[in-house]
């Protein structure tokens, strides 16, 4: 498809399990952002992948989360030992480096954490 | 600590009234966005504005950047059902495009 793609939609685990959400983005989008939406709350940022930079990782809420960004597409967002607190809408985005800043969202990855 | 403060939270209007939504700050951002949300899928740009003072016309749709840079609005004029969903305003600092900070979301309804 010629949107972001986001793999599983809806995620349901038990605490203290592991999660991996997965993102690909548009074609040609060298700009990658995971982004959470917990209910009644904004967007908030998690991390932002730049080409073959160095990962600004500066929204990570904790130790337990990380992602990473192979061959420059497809992106993974491991959460380990899952929270409660981590039940939220997992929305990747991604655009073109050096635009005027717009993000393409994907649906986005419900997680529930029981 | 929230940065952007979004007014109101819940909106629920008659169809043809107008409606006015408030993104404020006490921070300086160089571009502000506005998204439009529905259920079950990612938010879509509606607008981004960049000049102090700028206005920005989508039909019925207008936007607003304060002129210090640190707020903005929209007004949607003769409201539609069509216009239902969750607006976000979404503030861009200096060149760091795509780190947005967001704010808390208006969910709007309006009622035929």
């Amino acid at each position: 498809g010629a949107g972001v793609s986001q793999s599983p939609s809806n995620k349901v685990t038990e605490k203290g399990k592991d999660v991996e959400l997965r993102c690909d983005p548009i074609s040609g989008h060298t700009a990658l952002y995971w982004y959470r939406q917990s209910l009644g709350q904004g967007l908030e940022f998690l991390i932002y992948f730049q080409g073959n930079s160095a990962p600004d990782k500066s929204g990570l809420p904790s130790d337990r989360f990380s992602a990473e960004r192979t061959g420059g597409s497809v992106s993974t967002l491991t959460i380990q030992r899952t929270q409660q607190e981590d039940s939220a809408v997992y929305l990747c985005a991604s655009n073109r480096q050096g635009n005027t800043g717009e993000l393409f969202f994907g649906e986005g990855s419900r997680l529930t954490v029981l | 600590t929230q940065l952007l403060e979004q007014s109101p939270q819940f909106l629920s209007i008659q169809e043809g009234e107008n409606l006015t939504v408030y993104c404020n700050s006490s921070s300086v951002f160089s571009s502000l966005q506005w998204y439009r949300q529905e259920p079950g899928e990612g938010p879509v740009l509606l607008v981004t504005v960049v000049t102090g003072g700028e206005v920005k016309k989508l039909k019925r749709l207008t936007f607003q950047f304060g002129d210090a840079r640190k707020d903005s609005s929209l007004h949607i004029t003769a409201a539609q059902p069509g216009d239902t969903g969750l607006y976000l305003c979404a503030g861009v600092r200096g060149t760091s495009y795509g780190k947005l900070t967001f704010g808390q979301g208006t969910i709007l309804t309006v009622h035929p």
